[in-house]
Parts: structure tokens; C-alpha cells; sequence
């Protein structure tokens, strides 16, 4: 089965510094998203992206966030200036058309802020 | 932000029995219910899903029950299987573009 892939699996930052969350989505799929998992609660909605632009974005998801896809192939979640309470595991998800349809997530990028 | 709850942390039984996750919503615009199993380390994985124009569906050893009177989800395993054990998710969307509101999860331990 297609999967999405995210790198890398772990990233450690000193708080302040900027980090970039990458992910390949399923080749054929036109919507993109990323969630968050911090320690011990649920996971939260941050973004959805089609055709280039956000289509909805959480309270989370404040100027520090920003989501990209800079090729044909990868979409990327940068954070410009990581906290402490950036501390999650963040997954990356795709689905072919945005309807009532099921995600299909990566295996997500355990992101540590020191 | 507490639209989608699940009030069982955990559930403990024994291989051959039957499962029963509870999931309960708040948000009566909800019309698209999914369950996720989500192994460590690894991203969730999708399960089983219903509308709200159903009650149940039917997938193999997994059953999904939708009631929407009382806003309440179920998710059936008969038989359970240790390689079933794993934290297991609902998820829920309606009104919004593709935004699903998780639960919290329930840690489902099947013995053998």
C-alpha cells in the first residue's frame, strides 16, 4: 500500500531555533495536513493545504508555522523559532480528494526543543 | 477543546473476546466518524470509518456503531487478537474542510 513518509524520525533543537519538518505525501493525493501529538494528549489538527494556499489552519498554527511545497513531491512544516511547548511528535497526513475520506498519516517526526 | 472524548485510558481483554472502545462527541454538525490504531512509534492507522446517514458498518472482526441521538461512537473487535493490542483513536469531522477532532485515545491490551 502507498504510504506517506516523513523525515527525519527525531529532531533535537535548542529553543529559538529554526526547524523544517518534511514529508513525502501519497503521489496521487491533492490534500495535505499536519497534526501534532504532545506527550500524554490527543492529536490536534494544525493545517490543511491544497493547490498551493492553507485551507484552514487551528489556533496553534500562528506565525511561528509555516507549510510549503516547494517541489512536486515533498511538503514541508517549518517553525521559525521553536518553544519549549513545541515539544510533540507531528504527523503528516494526505487523502486524494478532501471529502468525507480518510487520512492516510506517516509515521510522524518526534520534534524535542531543549 | 473537548469535541470527541474517549473516557477509557485503557482496556484490558482476554484474546478471543469481544472489544468495546467508546467514543463520545459534543459537536452535533459531525457527519464523518473514523477509527485509528496507532502502534508506538508509528503514525495512526486507519481502521474503519461510518457517516452519520448509518448506524453501524461492517469491516471483518470490526464493527462500528453510530448513535447519533445520544452523539456516541462504539467500535466492536470479536474476536480480539494480541497483535490487536495497540492505542486505538476516534476521530470525527463535519462542516469543515477535511479537520478531524481527535479523542484522546484508549489503550487496548489484548492477552493471550
Amino acid at each position: 500500500e502507498p504510504e506517506v513518509t516523513q523525515t527525519p524520525s527525531h529532531q533535537v533543537t535548542q529553543m529559538g531555533q529554526e526547524v523544517i519538518l518534511r514529508c513525502v505525501p501519497i503521489s496521487n493525493h491533492l490534500y495535505f495536513y499536519w497534526y501534532r501529538q504532545i506527550l500524554g494528549q490527543k492529536v490536534e489538527f494544525l493545517v490543511s493545504f491544497y493547490n498551493n494556499e492553507i485551507s484552514e489552519k487551528s489556533e496553534i498554527f500562528d506565525d511561528q508555522f509555516s507549510v510549503e511545497r516547494p517541489d512536486g513531491s515533498n511538503f514541508t512544516l517549518k517553525i521559525r523559532s521553536t518553544k519549549l511547548e513545541d515539544s510533540a511528535m507531528y504527523f503528516c497526513a494526505s487523502s486524494e480528494t478532501g471529502g468525507r475520506e480518510k487520512l492516510f498519516f506517516g509515521s510522524g517526526t518526534q520534534l524535542s526543543v531543549l | 477543546d473537548q469535541q470527541v472524548k474517549q473516557n477509557s485510558p485503557s482496556l484490558s481483554v482476554q484474546e478471543g473476546r469481544i472489544s468495546i472502545l467508546n467514543c463520545d462527541y459534543t459537536n452535533s454538525m459531525f457527519d464523518y466518524f473514523l477509527w485509528y490504531k496507532k502502534y508506538p512509534a508509528e503514525g495512526p492507522t486507519f481502521l474503519i470509518s461510518i457517516s452519520s446517514i448509518k448506524d453501524k458498518n461492517e469491516d471483518g472482526r470490526f464493527t462500528v456503531f453510530l448513535n447519533k441521538s445520544a452523539k456516541h461512537l462504539s467500535l466492536h473487535i470479536v474476536p480480539s487478537q494480541p497483535g490487536d493490542s495497540a492505542v486505538y483513536f476516534c476521530a470525527a469531522s463535519g462542516g469543515s474542510f477535511n479537520k478531524f477532532y481527535f479523542g484522546s485515545g484508549t489503550k487496548l491490551n489484548v492477552k493471550p
